[in-house]
């Protein structure tokens, strides 16, 4: 069955990079886009951006300039890196799958702190 | 970008109530609408897409409607389970959330 999991780093340092894996099964990179998706505690959810089928990406244009994902369709894993991040940046990051984001992964929760 | 506002933003109701909840976009989303249910950490969960087609798996009691700017969550006949924050979002063009509506039991 479709399954996605993401995994990383619980905390951060400010100025630093975050480097996120999503580990999906059931279903091909090829065929289905991914997507990132992050939610500060306790509040709203927030698109952050997008590896497409055919490896384009998409990304959030108040993260653009920090932000890039890619993929290594052998391993189905998709990867996030933002960098110099701040503490806004707390949040659970989520992937979830296809344009209508149908399945999605449990979250990693991601501390900006020093 | 396309702001989606929801109302309420918080919404009490009992056990067996019709319950409608709405989602206004700033623009036309030409039904590219989707609404999903959060239940406390949880992840999100799509129950309609599209405006109006009903996930696999999903309940009958869950339907959504609307055009244009304007769309609507409804459930019919409200369960205990159902208990959740619910978060529209259009991806008609940069994909983009409401802030949600809670749902509370009375």
């Amino acid at each position: 069955q479709v399954q996605l999991k993401e995994s990383g780093p619980g905390l951060v340092q400010p100025s630093q990079t975050l480097s996120l894996t999503c580990t999906v099964s059931g279903f091909s990179l090829t065929s289905n886009s991914v997507h990132w998706v992050r939610q500060p505690p306790g509040k709203g959810l927030e698109w952050v951006g997008a590896i497409w089928s055919g490896g384009s990406t998409d990304y959030n244009s108040a993260l653009k300039s920090r932000l890039s994902i890619s993929r290594d369709t052998s391993k189905s894993q998709v990867f996030l890196k933002m960098n110099s991040l701040q503490t806004e940046d707390t949040a659970i990051y989520f992937c979830t799958r296809s344009r209508i984001f149908d399945y999605w992964g449990q979250g990693v929760m991601v501390t900006v702190s020093s | 970008d396309i702001q989606m506002t929801q109302s309420p933003s918080v919404l009490s109701a009992s056990v067996g109530d019709r319950v409608t909840l709405n989602c206004k976009a700033s623009q036309n989303i030409n039904k590219y609408l989707n609404w999903y249910q959060q239940k406390l950490g949880e992840a999100p969960k799509l129950l309609i897409y599209n405006t109006n087609n009903l996930q696999t798996g999903i309940p009958s009691r869950f339907s959504g409607s609307g055009s244009g700017t304007d769309y609507t969550l409804t459930i019919s006949s409200l369960q205990p389970e159902d208990v959740a924050t619910y978060f529209c979002f259009q991806h008609n063009s940069w994909p983009t959330f409401g802030a949600g509506t809670k749902l509370e039991l009375k």
